[in-house]
């Protein structure tokens, strides 16, 4: 199989304060992880690249200091909202390639932030 | 840059009914093309993935083809059933490594 699993699924917290959000591949080692965010009736948005032992690679538009992600070991990345505001209320959702030519991408289930 | 678009955004059908969901995409060089499905609140669940050397695939009750030269994919689901509700996502990547540009999706509801 190909399990991703991202952990807090839901999570309330108030303005000023950092959150952080796991994604884990459980059953494969991922190299890259991508970030994505995705906003109500809109297409997922990727946020950032992340390659295990090295810096991620933003998109345009996406501040690395506000959206801090780290990549340390081959089957976990963490995305940390810093400084959180009601503006970052969203859906962030990870994906993981297993590798291989196919290209294909397996998804986590998702993190509902709410930021009051 | 690579846009994706779906159509219809939102389609209501009894159950039973076989139902066609469409993608397009504008720009044909690409790797492959995956089928998601996305319940409310939820992460994604791939459907199926097609290669660019492929013309389609199957599983159960879903067809996929892909047209890349049209820059079209279509997804089929045969016999459709209330569980079948979901947003269907299609997205298209550039080569192996990249990742994934989606359209909006499709909201499907299956009425029993």
């Amino acid at each position: 199989g190909a399990v991703v699993s991202q952990h807090p699924s839901r999570v309330i917290c108030k303005s000023g304060t950092s959150v952080k959000i796991e994604c884990r591949s459980l059953d494969f080692q991922a190299t890259t992880m991508f970030w994505y965010r995705q906003f109500p009736k809109k297409s997922l948005m990727l946020m950032a690249t992340s390659n295990e032992g090295s810096k991620a690679t933003y998109e345009q538009g996406v501040e690395k200091d506000k959206f801090l992600i780290n990549h340390a070991s081959l089957t976990l990345s963490t995305l940390t909202v810093t400084s959180a505001h009601p503006e970052d209320s969203s859906f962030y959702i990870c994906s993981a390639s297993k590798g291989g030519n196919t290209g294909e991408l397996f998804f986590g289930e998702g993190s509902r932030l709410t930021v009051l | 840059k690579q846009e994706v678009t779906q159509i219809p955004a939102a389609l209501s059908v009894p159950e039973g009914e076989n139902l066609v969901l469409n993608c397009s995409f504008t720009d044909s060089a690409i790797y492959n093309l995956q089928w998601f499905r996305q319940d409310p609140g939820k992460g994604l669940t791939s459907l199926l993935l097609i290669q660019s050397s492929q013309r389609e695939q199957t599983s159960g009750r879903l067809n996929a083809s892909l047209d890349k030269s049209s820059g079209r994919s279509t997804l089929y689901i045969a016999a459709s059933q209330p569980g079948d509700s979901a947003t269907y996502l299609c997205a298209v990547s550039a080569s192996g490594y990249s990742t994934l540009t989606f359209g909006k999706g499709t909201m499907l509801l299956v009425s029993p």
